[in-house]
């Protein structure tokens, strides 16, 4: 079975340019969380998608958002983007919602 | 609220043992454990729900306390492939979404 799959694995951006990456979960997994990883704030919760739905979301602002489709893949667009966006945004996939969560290669974003 | 984990860094020799500990400060409905090797994605270890089970594959296992919200894993005999970032993520019965410690990095040298 393939694993979690995300695009595009590198991107160079600048300062109020707009990102989206796309995260396309494990056959069958109908559960997408997305994290930021940052070395100094370490691996932070951006939100999570059940059935099309966010279900939950973490402290992060607006200009953070995302959506699922009805095949499970899902998609994080970041707004405006500031030097501090610059991290590596990983995608986890599970089954069910808060069970085992499968994370894909991740995406690393610069923004200069 | 982000797990408290310790130690921050540990360095052992081939075949020696270790502890990471995970402390949380809220009632915890479940503990996630994963390993994170440089460049590359977390990979998922084991997951403990609450009631104290003690899991565990090869020679790594974890304990879950739920009187102390408290969470151990043991990693014994190391081998040189066990190096990475161990991270705990847990999960609040209240907020199902799994939040991170600060991770620790474990160095095995032959």
């Amino acid at each position: 079975k393939a694993g979690v799959t995300q695009t595009p694995r590198y991107l160079i951006k600048t300062r109020g340019q707009q990102v989206t990456l796309s995260c396309s979960p494990i056959s069958g997994h109908r559960s997408v969380s997305w994290y930021q990883q940052t070395p100094g704030q370490g691996l932070q919760f951006l939100f999570e998608y059940f059935s099309e739905t966010q279900r939950n979301k973490g402290n992060f602002p607006g200009r953070f958002s995302g959506r699922q489709f009805s095949n499970s893949r899902s998609e994080m667009n970041v707004s405006t983007l500031e030097l501090g966006d610059s991290a590596l945004y990983l995608c986890a996939s599970s089954f069910y919602r808060q069970e085992t969560q499968y994370f894909g290669p991740g995406t690393r974003l610069l923004v200069l | 609220q982000q797990p408290v984990q310790s130690p921050q860094a540990v360095i052992l020799r081939e075949g020696e043992d270790a502890v990471i500990n995970c402390s949380s400060s809220k009632a915890l409905y479940s503990v996630h454990w994963y390993r994170q090797k440089h460049g590359e994605a977390p990979v998922f270890l084991m997951i403990l729900l609450k009631g104290g089970e003690q899991k565990g594959h090869d020679k790594i296992s974890a304990s879950f306390n739920e009187k102390k919200q408290q969470s151990s894993l043991y990693l014994t005999a190391s081998q040189l492939s066990y190096s990475g970032t161990y991270f705990c993520g847990t999960e609040q019965a209240s907020a199902r979404q799994l939040t991170f410690g600060s991770g620790t990095q474990l160095t095995v040298l032959p």
